[in-house]
């Protein structure tokens, strides 16, 4: 089975400006999550989506938005970025989301905001 | 206060030794606890998971919980160079659809 993709693996962007990232899990997984990874702060839960449904959210602000398609791609948005949006953005795919479920994280699109 | 703590390291060990990381967390809800392991440029790869106290054993790893302490443990016994990344805790608690992970502890094994 192929892994969880993501696309594209880097993106140079400037403040203001806004970014898609795309995430295609696993064959067969229907919930994708997507987590904001900085030195900081480590992984951070922005939110996760089912069978086209947001289930859950992370604290972040409504800048962050994502939706999910009928082939359970996803993709994440993030409008009016600012220098803090840097960051290694992650997306795990899993059958159905639920809390014992093995999550397989993509590779990651790394985000740098000039 | 974070949810989940975890000691950024970086934590350098001779090849050979025993590894131990660590992660405490607040909420008592968490029932479900992982581990995971990031090589750098890559995403995290799942190595253990656990939902009651005691241990776990897999191989070189072994998983343990303590809930009554609120503390997570994973050691690696005869530690290999191939095993430097950074190693991430994570919970989740039942009836949600979220990880909370730790910050990760970057960990370099000396050949």
């Amino acid at each position: 089975k192929a892994g969880v993709t993501q696309t594209p693996r880097y993106l140079i962007k400037t403040r203001g400006q806004q970014v898609t990232l795309s995430c295609s899990p696993i064959s067969g997984h229907r919930s994708v999550s997507w987590y904001q990874q900085t030195p900081g702060q480590g992984l951070q839960f922005l939110f996760e989506y089912f069978s086209e449904t947001q289930r859950n959210k992370g604290n972040f602000p409504g800048r962050f938005s994502g939706r999910q398609f009928s082939n359970s791609r996803s993709e994440m948005n993030v409008s009016t970025l600012e220098l803090g949006d840097s960051a290694l953005y992650l997306c795990a795919s899993s059958t159905q989301g639920g809390a014992l479920e093995t999550q397989y994280f993509g590779p990651g699109t790394r985000l740098l905001v000039l | 206060q974070k949810e989940v703590e975890q000691d950024p390291g970086p934590l350098s060990v001779p090849e050979g030794a025993i590894v131990s990381l660590n992660c405490t967390y607040s909420n008592s809800a968490f029932q479900y606890f992982m581990w995971y392991r990031q090589y750098s440029r890559k995403g995290p790869e799942l190595l253990m998971y656990t939902y009651s106290s005691g241990n776990k054993e897999d191989g070189r790893f072994t998983a343990q919980v303590d809930k009554s302490s609120k503390y997570i443990s994973l050691f690696i016994r005869d530690s290999q160079p191939s095993d430097s990344a950074t190693y991430l805790c994570a919970m989740s608690r039942p009836g949600t659809y979220k990880y909370i992970f730790g910050t990760g502890t970057r960990l370099k094994v000396l050949a």
